[in-house]
């Protein structure tokens, strides 16, 4: 199976603050990325796919790049709403593998 | 708009068989640019893709290699849904479960989620 790790696991940041997650992947996978953002209770939202699409109706602060092994995904202006986890997810080869997750968190 | 919609006990016994169903509205399980999936998701294991199906032509099943022995997951087209069946279950399998649809095109991604359904595996 794919491996995925995250970095940071946890972050503290403030409103306003550009928030940078990274995932890293054990073997290239193109672009075969998605980006999910989960709040306690709710099952998880996508973001982004394709490493770099935004998804349909997802405000345009948050944004992906990378390709191969290592993916970002930024928030420019972080808001109130999107203090939640975040999760990268592999389409490269089934099973499609999530990373551990990053926890954004009020400082 | 799609939905998806899970029924199934939230309590299992250990070693009996866990049974979760998807009802699906507004899309078509047979669908050509999507396939039906299983994930859980607890603290110990975090978000694990158990097994998916989809139609191309034929009915198509990925599995876990973990859980290989003891999961399946049967598309049922007269009711628009899918299940999950995950045999000999231990207190390790205690989780939220989903559905979710996928759509396949364009590099992949899950777009759609059930609600969740905790499963717990207690005598």
């Amino acid at each position: 199976d794919i491996q995925l790790t995250q970095s940071p696991s946890f972050l503290s940041a403030s409103v306003g603050d550009r928030v940078t997650i990274t995932c890293r992947a054990s073997q290239g996978i193109s672009s075969y990325l998605a980006w999910y953002q989960q709040k306690p209770g709710k099952a998880p939202k996508v973001l982004i796919y394709a490493a770099s699409t935004l998804q349909s109706g997802v405000p345009s602060r948050f944004s992906g790049s990378g390709s191969g092994t290592e993916f970002t995904l930024t928030i420019s202006s972080l808001q109130p709403e999107d203090f939640a986890s975040y999760y990268c997810q592999q389409f490269n080869n089934y099973p499609f593998t999530f990373g551990p997750g990053t926890k954004v968190d009020i400082k | 708009q799609v939905q998806l919609q899970q029924s199934g006990p939230g309590l299992v016994r250990p070693s009996q068989t866990l049974s979760l169903t998807c009802a699906i509205s507004g899309d078509s399980v047979s669908s050509n640019s999507a396939a039906w999936h299983w994930i859980r998701q607890s603290p110990s294991r975090g978000l694990e893709c158990l097994g998916r199906t989809y139609y191309r032509s034929k009915w198509y099943y990925d599995y876990a290699v973990s859980l290989k022995s003891r999961i399946t997951i049967n598309p049922d087209t007269s009711k628009n849904q899918f299940s999950l069946q995950l045999n000999s279950v231990t207190p390790e399998d205690t989780a939220v479960y989903y559905c979710a649809r996928e759509l396949t095109s364009n590099y992949g991604r899950i777009d759609f989620w059930g609600q969740g359904t905790l499963v717990t595996v207690s005598s």
